[in-house]
């Protein structure tokens, strides 16, 4: 089993749509989770930080549900230029982050 | 933006040839990080950083090595570059070590 598991997608939707991701991990004692986003052939971007209680940033909201040991990413009114791949991304053992392989979200017109 | 540079942007280059790929950061970051990237897949953590004089190999088996000499100066060398290690590299740095991590814009290595 990974360590870091993600639906690879793709998500095609239409603009205007809400979508949401699932993230699952390994490592109940993890502490650290992110969203980040990642565009064709450039580097990956700090999305969002996920914290216990949940958190929102516009149209992006991420929680954490550490019983079930996943994260989501949750995109509103979905633009074109969400058009990316999204990486999850946790501390699972040790002091070392690691990546998800990324679901990939198509927006279209 | 974050201000972490990288250099060369790509590299075509033949087997055998010994190359080293530049990252520098001017953020003060103690940490510091190499991934490996192939086209569609995940990042693979290759080497990091976590001081000056210190290095350590990460969780994908890599060929190269790394110094850190100097807090903001994380080269990647490979000393026989061979058609295997085509992919692209990226380069990041933390203030923290569960913190978020800023990237390069990344190496795209092509060796014929």
């Amino acid at each position: 089993r990974k360590e870091v598991e993600q639906d690879p997608g793709p998500f095609n939707v239409p603009e205007g749509a809400t979508v949401a991701f699932n993230c699952t991990y390994s490592n109940s004692a993890s502490q650290s989770f992110f969203w980040y986003r990642q565009d064709c052939r450039k580097e990956p971007k700090l999305l969002m930080s996920v914290y216990s209680s949940g958190n929102e940033d516009g149209r992006f909201t991420a929680q954490l549900n550490r019983a079930s040991q996943y994260i989501s990413l949750l995109i509103r009114d979905s633009k074109l230029s969400d058009s990316a791949t999204y990486l999850c991304v946790v501390n699972v053992e040790g002091n070392k982050l690691v990546f998800g392989a990324g679901t990939i979200l198509r927006v279209k017109s | 933006e974050a201000d972490i540079y990288q250099t060369p942007r790509y590299l075509v280059i033949g087997t055998g040839k010994k190359i080293t790929l530049e990252c520098s950061q001017t953020m003060g970051h103690d940490k510091m990080y190499w991934y490996q990237q192939d086209p569609g897949m995940e990042l693979h953590l290759i080497h990091y950083s976590y001081g000056v004089n210190s290095t350590e190999k990460g969780d994908l088996s890599s060929e190269s090595t790394v110094s850190r000499i100097r807090t903001e100066h994380f080269p990647l060398t490979l000393e026989s570059a061979r058609p295997s290690h085509t992919s692209q590299y990226l380069c990041a740095s933390s203030e923290y070590q569960l913190g978020e991590q800023f990237f390069g814009p990344g190496t795209r290595l092509t060796v014929l």
